[in-house]
């Protein structure tokens, strides 16, 4: 199994919402990212979890919040975002954390989900 | 800082060869990998050059010269369904995360 799954596809929601995304892969990978990417531009990202753990953080407002509850498992609660927040949030995952290493010339893509803020 | 620099957008037709330049500037290079999205889908990954040289998958070949700081992704008999965005991506200096170029459209015709 070579894939990333994300859900939902589509979200649709107020500034006072409170949603989830959620991302899943079995490919035994360490690293899970999210990466936010707006029309026409590259993926921007956002957090970088290895072995569970948040590694990076891209000063992220905080009405984002990432949670890693397994190593197979990587959600983005969201939390009265903006209409500016409405983007495609991309998850992906990579064998190992860092390059130089083994295994990290590649990063699995999810298919995303398109997010509207209203 | 660390860019990564591809021309926004290239058109060829059908059969035609056409090369996506990158260059960048990084301090602590680790290669160059790059990337095709569909419009509507995800990226996904075509190839990473660590070395100098070339590497080739089928249609697709890509290049790195470590001494220029620049790579190309060569795409040979081109098809319809090879319109879409391609980004080159390097790590960052501390290898922790993949930086992208800004994309670079290809559009190809009949």
């Amino acid at each position: 199994d070579t894939e990333v799954t994300q859900t939902p596809k589509h979200l649709v929601m107020g500034m006072t919402n409170k949603k989830s995304l959620k991302c899943e892969q079995h490919m035994g990978h360490r690293a899970m990212y999210w990466y936010k990417q707006k029309a026409k531009k590259p993926p921007e990202l956002m957090f970088v979890y290895s072995y569970e753990k948040l590694s990076i953080n891209e000063s992220v407002p905080s009405r984002f919040s990432p949670e890693c509850p397994n190593s197979s498992l990587l959600n983005l609660h969201l939390h009265a975002l903006q209409p500016e927040d409405s983007a495609l949030y991309l998850c992906a995952s990579s064998q190992d954390f860092r390059y130089g290493g083994t295994g990290m010339d590649e990063q699995f893509f999810g298919p995303g989900t398109r997010l509207t803020v209203l | 800082g660390q860019s990564l620099e591809q021309p926004s957008e290239v058109t060829a037709v059908e059969g035609a060869i056409v090369q996506i330049n990158c260059t960048y500037q990084t301090s602590g290079f680790y290669g160059l990998s790059w990337y095709q999205q569909h419009d509507g889908g995800a990226p996904t990954f075509l190839s990473y050059n660590a070395l100098d040289g070339l590497e080739e998958t089928g249609r697709f070949s890509s290049f790195l010269s470590r001494s220029d700081s620049y790579g190309y992704l060569l795409l040979q008999e081109l098809q319809m369904k090879d319109s879409a965005s391609y980004f080159c991506a390097s790590p960052n200096q501390a290898g922790t995360a993949l930086i992208f170029g800004k994309g670079t459209t290809l559009s190809v015709s009949s």
